[in-house]
């Protein structure tokens, strides 16, 4: 497995700021993912960060709105541009061991936008 | 579009029963299967993986794939209020592409 810290842990921003969420891994991992959870809903998936190399975004989400950094093995940023209230959300990190795919999740950061 | 489809529930039983989860998923393809619990205001947490037809046993937990049926399904025996959660099946189709479906809620009642 892998022990997954994300900062901040929670934050209540203002509307057309911008916030970046930071998330650090204690062991290098070729492949980081970025998740969105809205309250009572599943998870739906950003974009896949793999380092040295652009992150891939899912369709309905723009590097423009989350610009995404994956700087080395251990670590990546997700940037929400621009905020709406829209963007309140639990925005989650993971890491993929490659032995059968596993994913392991950071603690999450509780976005609140007004 | 590949989808992971699961009943929402709430699936509620007593405690010590057996809570039976079940997930099926539309890409034949698939290969790793996995399921996540996910308590409220918590990250989903992996407690089991399978990857082969068949039963694996964990503990209280037994997943069980059948490939053929595209079909999934995770069994908690001795069901305890601690259980009480949302379970995530999650598929990988390939590659660095996991689907993760909405998720059941159990509730365990004392």
């Amino acid at each position: 497995s892998a022990v997954i810290s994300q900062k901040p842990s929670r934050d209540i921003c203002q509307r057309g700021t911008s916030l970046t969420i930071q998330c650090q891994v204690d062991s290098q991992v070729t492949m980081m993912f970025w998740y969105r959870q809205q309250p009572g809903q599943s998870l739906t998936l950003i974009a896949t960060a793999n380092q040295g190399s652009e992150a891939t975004y899912e369709s309905g989400f723009v590097i423009d709105k989350f610009p995404i950094s994956r700087p080395n093995l251990t670590f990546s940023t997700l940037t929400v541009s621009n905020m709406s209230p829209e963007d309140s959300s639990i925005y989650l990190c993971s890491v993929e061991v490659l032995t059968y795919n596993e994913q392991f999740f950071g603690p999450g950061t509780r976005l609140t936008v007004l | 579009q590949k989808e992971v489809e699961q009943n929402s529930g709430p699936l509620s039983v007593p405690e010590g029963a057996i809570a039976s989860l079940n997930c099926t998923y539309s890409d034949r393809g698939s290969q790793s299967f996995f399921w996540y619990r996910q308590y409220s205001g918590k990250s989903p947490e992996l407690i089991m993986f399978i990857y082969s037809n068949g039963d694996k046993e964990d503990g209280r937990f037994t997943a069980q794939l059948n490939k053929a049926s595209q079909y999934v399904s995770l069994l908690i025996r001795d069901s305890q209020p601690s259980d009480s959660a949302t379970y995530l099946c999650a598929v990988n189709t390939g590659g660095f592409k996991t689907i993760f479906g909405a998720g059941t809620r159990l509730f365990v009642k004392a």
